[in-house]
């Protein structure tokens, strides 16, 4: 089976932007969870979503957001960027309860 | 929130050394990751436990879920210049969510100079 995949790898965005990240679950998989790594605050759970719904959510601000579509498919979204969102975005499928990562989108605000 | 105590922070291997990192914590926890992470990757699961006392081995990787289930460690035997990485420990509390887990500081493995 294939791993799970997020889109962009990398991205360069200014303050004030918005941005939105993509990522696919390993198939069948139908709880997706994100992520945000610093090296200040390590990894730390955003949210997670299952069957289109949320079911957690970590303690982040109102900007960030994440939709699951049907296919199991999750974005997360984060409005009025600061430079402090810049970190490396981790999604994760879980089944069974193991959890397992994607390769994660590189996010740089300048 | 929950945190969880992982140890060493850094530590220098040899090759051929064994190596030994264990994470504790205040909570109980129903499970227990444990993940490598190489420099712009994803963590990768290493080892996953799921009930107190189990240990459970994955080549040169051994690791416990400790009988109290506060705490965890992960054992390399015999390490090799590929184990270098950063080594994360992760749980789930009880009636936590399987998606939602809670993640350690990370162990940085190193190759001595």
């Amino acid at each position: 089976k294939a791993g799970v995949t997020q889109t962009p790898r990398y991205l360069i965005k200014t303050r004030g932007q918005q941005v939105t990240l993509s990522c696919s679950p390993i198939s069948g998989h139908r709880s997706v969870s994100w992520y945000q790594q610093t090296p200040g605050q390590g990894l730390q759970f955003l949210f997670e979503y299952f069957s289109e719904t949320q079911r957690n959510k970590g303690n982040f601000p109102g900007r960030f957001s994440g939709r699951q579509f049907s296919n199991s498919r999750s974005e997360m979204n984060v409005s009025t960027l600061e430079l402090g969102d810049s970190a490396l975005y981790l999604c994760a499928s879980t089944y069974q309860e193991t959890q397992y990562f994607g390769p994660g989108t590189r996010l740089l605000v300048l | 929130g929950q945190q969880l105590n992982q140890s060493p922070q850094s530590m220098f291997i040899q090759e051929g050394e064994d190596v030994s990192m264990n994470c504790t914590s205040s909570s109980i926890f129903n499970t227990w990751l444990w993940y490598k992470q190489d420099p712009g990757e994803g963590p990768v699961l290493l080892i996953a436990l799921y009930k107190a006392g189990e240990l459970t081995s994955n080549g040169r990787l051994t690791a416990q879920f400790g009988i109290t289930r506060k705490d965890s460690f992960l054992n390399i035997s015999a390490s090799i210049p590929s184990d270098v990485g950063i080594y994360f420990c992760a749980g789930r509390l009880p009636g936590g969510s399987q998606g939602n887990l809670i993640f350690g500081k990370g162990t940085k493995l190193s190759v001595k100079p």
